[in-house]
């Protein structure tokens, strides 16, 4: 049962342009969530989270959008970069627990195109 | 400051084998999680350790299992292996394991059961 999904598997976007990763929830539970970025051979690092109680938060180049309503929240990019290109998981977590109990999706792979 | 240290990198062992994965969290962090990565699946949790304590437990069989020593190093142990077992194995640490706190990933274990 996949309760955090991203049903894009890949995203090409050009250089300079705006890159929209998108990620659905089923869990009504869940009331943070958080964007991590994964480049080959190495572990995934944090880019971006954003609470139940917002439905925006920005951090330079990053913008996370919740829309609670819709069990939906996107990762903006803008503008693009080449070295934006790497997988991106969405990831949830449930008012009992902090960053030690995460609940992926499954990853988009952005490539950006020079 | 030292990052996640996670040994072995690569790993091969043979179906019905055990499997003992090391993961050295960042100086002073107190909480390590463990996920498994599948392609299709993302990263799934495996459980969570807090000064010594397994805190939090996902869904995995009872052939998955951990511990954390007092330096809060940890080991994950995974008995009477399947080839369904190949994934990558990463682990998190932060120093709480609270949502103040960023979850610092390790590299990760390529383990190839055959």
């Amino acid at each position: 049962d996949q309760q955090v999904k991203q049903n894009s598997p890949s995203l090409s976007v050009q250089e300079g342009r705006i890159s929209i990763l998108n990620c659905d929830y089923t869990n009504s539970m869940f009331d943070y969530f958080l964007w991590y970025k994964k480049y080959p051979a190495e572990g995934p690092t944090f880019l971006i989270s954003i609470s139940s109680i917002k439905d925006k938060n920005e951090d330079g180049r990053f913008t996370v959008f919740l829309n609670k309503s819709a069990k939906h929240l996107s990762l903006h990019i803008v503008p693009s970069q080449p070295g934006d290109s790497a997988v991106y998981f969405c990831a949830a977590t449930t008012p009992n627990f902090g960053n030690e109990k995460l609940t992926f999706g499954t990853g988009t792979r952005l490539t950006i195109i020079p | 400051k030292a990052g996640v240290t996670q040994t072995p990198r690569y790993l091969i062992k043979t179906r019905g084998q055990q499997v003992t994965l090391s993961c050295s969290p960042i100086s002073g962090h107190r909480s390590v999680s463990w996920y498994q990565q599948t392609p299709g699946q993302g990263l799934q949790f495996l459980f969570e350790y807090f000064s010594e304590t397994q805190r939090n437990k996902g869904n995995f069989p009872g052939r998955f299992s951990g511990r954390q020593f007092s330096n809060s190093r940890s080991e994950m142990n995974v008995s009477t292996l399947e080839l369904g077992d190949s994934a990558l194995y990463l682990c998190a640490s932060s120093l709480e394991g609270d949502r103040g706190n960023e979850a610092f990933f390790g590299q990760g274990t390529r383990l190839t059961v055959v």
